[in-house]
């Protein structure tokens, strides 16, 4: 597609539930990103992929969360049993390369999850 | 530690005012630095960017950013602001490894 997709753009489930969101980065870009949006805060990063393999998982919160990537593509983040402070928007993006690189990173519209 | 920090949480200016929004950070040495904007209910655009060079770089939508050393900052400036402009902005950074560290965000809000 033309740009990152993102969904579901809108989830609100309760509390103990598991949720899946996915995104579809661009065409040929190589890394992808996950990254947490809470009302008041900045972007907090959780993992990054680059291909199928995660060289950087270190900003998810807890082993309730876990993320894949495959074909080089399409990644899915798992949340396990929700809790209430999982809510937030949850942001995809992806670069050619990586950040280190070009260091533009293109954001899907994002997933927001509300946990009840 | 590497940190970057956005002083201002909110900031109201007027139609046609100036713009300064700050971004400071931490670092044993100089990042990369960028802007992002975030309009409502829309994803993150990249306004400029800057990685060596001449200091003070150029972006869309009118916006300019100096960096300074001496100063660890890199702020965003703008000369007339449009009500278009309203929108959370994030100053972010990379610090040599494969993602990009955001600040708190700066909401801007345009008064007519």
């Amino acid at each position: 597609g033309a740009g990152v997709s993102q969904s579901p753009s809108n989830k609100v489930t309760e509390k103990g539930k598991d949720v899946e969101l996915r995104c579809d980065p661009i065409s040929g870009h190589t890394a992808l990103y996950w990254y947490r949006q809470s009302l008041g805060q900045g972007l907090e990063f959780l993992i990054y992929f680059q291909g199928n393999s995660a060289p950087d998982k270190s900003g998810l919160p807890s082993d309730r969360f876990s993320a894949e990537r495959t074909g080089g593509s399409v990644s899915t983040l798992t949340i396990q049993r929700t809790q209430q402070e999982d809510s937030a928007v949850y942001l995809c993006a992806s670069c050619p390369a990586g950040a280190r690189g070009t260091g533009e990173l293109f954001f899907g519209e994002g997933s927001r999850l509300t946990v009840l | 530690a590497q940190s970057v920090t956005q002083p201002d949480i909110h900031i109201t200016v007027s139609e046609g005012a100036s713009l300064e929004l700050r971004c400071n950070y931490s670092y044993g040495a100089t990042p990369y630095l960028f802007w992002y904007v975030q309009s409502p209910g829309q994803g993150l655009q990249l306004l400029l960017k800057y990685f060596s060079g001449d200091t003070l770089v150029q972006g869309i939508k009118g916006f300019e950013a100096e960096f300074k050393r001496s100063q660890s900052s890199f702020n965003l400036r703008k000369p007339s602001v449009h009500w278009s402009d309203a929108a959370e902005y994030f100053c972010a950074l990379n610090f040599g490894n494969e993602k990009l560290t955001f600040g708190t965000g700066t909401r801007l809000t345009i008064i007519p």
